[in-house]
């Protein structure tokens, strides 16, 4: 079955520090993997989609088919990047599921 | 056991013909959102629902859209006349209470209007 795992619920670092966000898929088609963030109560906003390859607001996600990874970072993360984030599988034109989401509190 | 279950998950209609999906959570929470998104093309928040009314709504919830709490358990997202652009996979997401609470996602219901 189609599945996507992001293991840390909490994720806690300083301004400043590096900051990696893990998503595993299991799927065993060609996959389409997204980021999306929720900052505070706001509504879900796409911030990464595999295929584009960009970076945005400095954070970047690859694609490891080896091993299922689409894990999201940052090199140096900033107090406003505190949000959850949900890592996202679409396959089977337009089926999508959604990992449990990451909360990223970032310290001053 | 999901935290929300959507029924149907695929729902084919005729253009101009009123539909109903529904979202059911397990229980307990408070806060529910209705997202779609048309093939090929991002997530797109459509309403938020918290004590019984709508708290926010975006653009693409005109007066086509409406959504209720019909028993207080099931929550349901209505479009009274279908148009084809309609047709998408439609997300229920669900939280409790709280700022830090995660949002939990349906498996969505697959809308063809033809």
């Amino acid at each position: 079955a189609q599945r996507v795992t992001q293991p840390e619920k909490l994720l806690s670092v300083f301004k400043g520090a590096p900051v990696e966000l893990k998503c595993n898929y299991s799927y065993s088609g060609s996959p389409e993997l997204f980021w999306y963030v929720q900052y505070s109560r706001q509504r879900l906003q796409l911030l990464l989609r595999h295929i584009s390859r960009e970076s945005i607001k400095g954070f970047t996600a690859d694609l490891n088919k080896g091993e299922t990874s689409f894990h999201l970072k940052k090199p140096f993360a900033q107090e406003e990047d505190s949000a959850m984030y949900y890592c996202a599988l679409s396959y089977n034109n337009n089926d999508m599921r959604f990992g449990a989401g990451t909360r990223l509190t970032v310290k001053p | 056991e999901p935290e929300v279950t959507q029924t149907p998950s695929h729902q084919v209609t005729q253009m101009g013909q009123e539909v109903i999906l529904r979202c059911v959570p397990i229980s307990n929470h408070l806060y529910f959102y209705w997202y779609r998104q048309i093939l090929g093309q991002k997530v797109e928040f459509l309403v938020s629902f918290y004590n019984n009314e709508i708290s926010e709504k975006s653009e693409i919830f005109d007066d086509q859209f409406s959504v209720e709490r019909p028993d207080g358990s099931n929550f349901t997202l209505k479009i009274r006349s279908t148009k084809l652009e309609d047709s998408a996979m439609y997300f229920c997401a669900i939280t409790r209470q709280g700022e830090n609470s995660p949002l939990h996602f349906g498996n969505g219901t697959r809308l063809t209007v033809t």
